[in-house]
C-alpha cells in the first residue's frame, strides 16, 4: 500500500519566520504534487515535481523532490499570514488516482 | 473559466434520510473523483470515474454509498440511509489524464447528519 506521511501535523509560527514541512513515503512515486487548502475551500495545486532531486520555486516557496523520489519537502521563507492553510502532498498512485497525505496545518500569526 | 461546481455547499439532515451531493466537473476533463475529508482520516478517495465509467470504488465505505456519472458534465454521490458518522466535507475533483495529472477541486459540501 502506498502511503504518504506528512510532518509536522501542526505548525504555528510568527510572521517572518522560515519553515519546512515534509512528505515521506517508503514507496517510489513517479511524481508528487503539493496543494494548499484554505478554510471552506477545496485544495488548490501549487506545484508538481517529477524528476528525482528536482527543485522548484514559487515566490517564497521552495519545493524539493528527493533523489529516490520517495520524499519531498516544502520550505517557506519569511512566512506571511496569507500562507496560513493546510498543505497537502499527493503522489501518483498505481491505479490512476492520487494518494494524499493527511497534511500539515500551518498558522502564521501577524 | 468555471471551476468544479458542487452543490449544495452545506447540508444538515437527520439520520436515516437520503442525501444527494452533486458535482459539475470542468468541461473537457475526463476524470472525476469523489473524496471525503475529516480531521481524523484526512482526504479519502471514495470513487473515481474515467469517461463517465467508474474505475475504482474500493474507497466507498458501505453499500449505503453510491455514485453515478450519467454524462460528462454531471455526477452524484448518494448516501441512503445516512448516519451521523457520515458527517464530513465531501469534495469532487476533476482532471485530465490519470495518475500524476493535477486535480481541480470544488469547494466541497459540508454534510452534517444529526
Amino acid at each position: 500500500t502506498q502511503l504518504l506521511e506528512q510532518s509536522p501535523q501542526f505548525l504555528s509560527i510568527q510572521e517572518g519566520e522560515n519553515l519546512t514541512v515534509y512528505c515521506n513515503s517508503s514507496s517510489v512515486f513517479s511524481s508528487l504534487q503539493w496543494y494548499r487548502q484554505e478554510p471552506g475551500e477545496g485544495p488548490v495545486l501549487l506545484v508538481t515535481v517529477v524528476t528525482g532531486g528536482e527543485v522548484k520555486k514559487l515566490k517564497r516557496l521552495t519545493f524539493q523532490f528527493g533523489d529516490a523520489r520517495k520524499d519531498s519537502s516544502l520550505h517557506i521563507t519569511a512566512a506571511q499570514p496569507g500562507d496560513t492553510g493546510l498543505y497537502l502532498c499527493a503522489g501518483a498512485g498505481s491505479q490512476g488516482n492520487l494518494i494524499f497525505g493527511k497534511g500539515t496545518k500551518l498558522s502564521v500569526k501577524p | 473559466d468555471a471551476g468544479v461546481i458542487q452543490s449544495p455547499r452545506h447540508e444538515v439532515t437527520e439520520m436515516g434520510q437520503e442525501v444527494t451531493l452533486r458535482c459539475k466537473p470542468i468541461s473537457g476533463h475526463d476524470y472525476l473523483f469523489w473524496y471525503r475529508q475529516t480531521m481524523m482520516r484526512g482526504l479519502e478517495l471514495l470513487i473515481y470515474f474515467n469517461n463517465n465509467v467508474p474505475i475504482d470504488d474500493s474507497g466507498m465505505p458501505e453499500d449505503r454509498f453510491s455514485a453515478k456519472m450519467p454524462n460528462a458534465s454531471f455526477s452524484t454521490l448518494k448516501i441512503q440511509p445516512s448516519e451521523p458518522r457520515d458527517s464530513a466535507v465531501y469534495f469532487c475533483a476533476s482532471g485530465r489524464g490519470a495518475g500524476g495529472q493535477p486535480q481541480h477541486f470544488g469547494d466541497g459540501t459540508r454534510l452534517s447528519i444529526l
